[in-house]
């Protein structure tokens, strides 16, 4: 199974937004709204920071935020901060009751 | 507080065997699917495999089927993953983690993870 198609890098200044896109297929993506996205600073492990397509779990900022239409699901990060910069993935559910990641989206807060 | 401590990443010929554990902690354990999910060294993440609540029902990416096998012992909180036929692609750091749903085998959201042990296969 291929990863899920993110862009490798986005960047951008603190204060401003960031949106990273999530692509798949209507095996994946355009079939369920069981699209995650997960923060991972460098050696650290993976954070849920959004479930089902739109939901935050509980301490995390709603400067975060996720959306999905058709095929892509998308993260956006508003009102950037330092913190923020880390890999961040995404992944959904498939119809082989298995789980597609994103190949990952490197953010630099410039 | 939840807890997932990984054990067992060792070094391994190509070809080998190798077991890999996870302790559980902080949740009750018996009423949540768990999964494997590895890191190859600069790689993102792959999902590996799933083990439902009840040890009943098991899924696996097709990139070990037939070599991995994965187990619980609820009496134990533990989690398992037998690796066989090693490769040196399954070269990585293995994560344990935690479904996010209570007894739900269809979602695969992961809300708790551990900090991974490394499993390198190389002559």
């Amino acid at each position: 199974q291929s990863a899920l198609t993110q862009p490798p890098s986005v960047s951008g200044s603190p204060g401003q937004s960031v949106t990273i896109s999530c692509t798949g297929t209507s095996s994946d993506v355009g079939s369920y709204n069981r699209v995650s996205w997960y923060q991972q600073p460098p050696g650290t492990a993976p954070k849920l920071m959004i479930y089902e397509v739109s939901n935050r779990p509980s301490g995390v900022p709603d400067r975060f935020s996720g959306s999905k239409s058709g095929n892509t699901a998308s993260l956006t990060i508003s009102g950037l901060q330092a913190e923020d910069e880390a890999d961040y993935y995404c992944s959904s559910y498939t119809s082989s009751s298995t789980l597609r990641f994103g190949g990952g989206t490197k953010l630099t807060v410039l | 507080e939840v807890q997932l401590v990984e054990s067992g990443g060792v070094v391994v010929q190509p070809g080998g065997s190798l077991r890999l554990s996870c302790a559980a902690s902080g949740f009750t354990f018996d009423d949540y699917t768990m999964h494997w999910v590895r890191q190859a060294p600069g790689k993102g993440l792959e999902w590996v495999s799933l083990i439902s609540w009840d040890g009943g029902s098991t899924y696996y990416a097709d990139s070990v089927k037939g070599r991995f096998t994965i187990s619980r012992d609820n009496s134990k909180n533990s989690l398992y993953l037998q690796m066989n036929s090693l490769r040196t692609e399954d070269t990585a750091l293995y994560y344990c983690a935690k479904d996010l749903w209570f007894r739900e085998l269809s979602k695969l959201e992961f809300d708790y993870w551990g900090q991974g042990t490394l499993v390198t296969v190389s002559s």
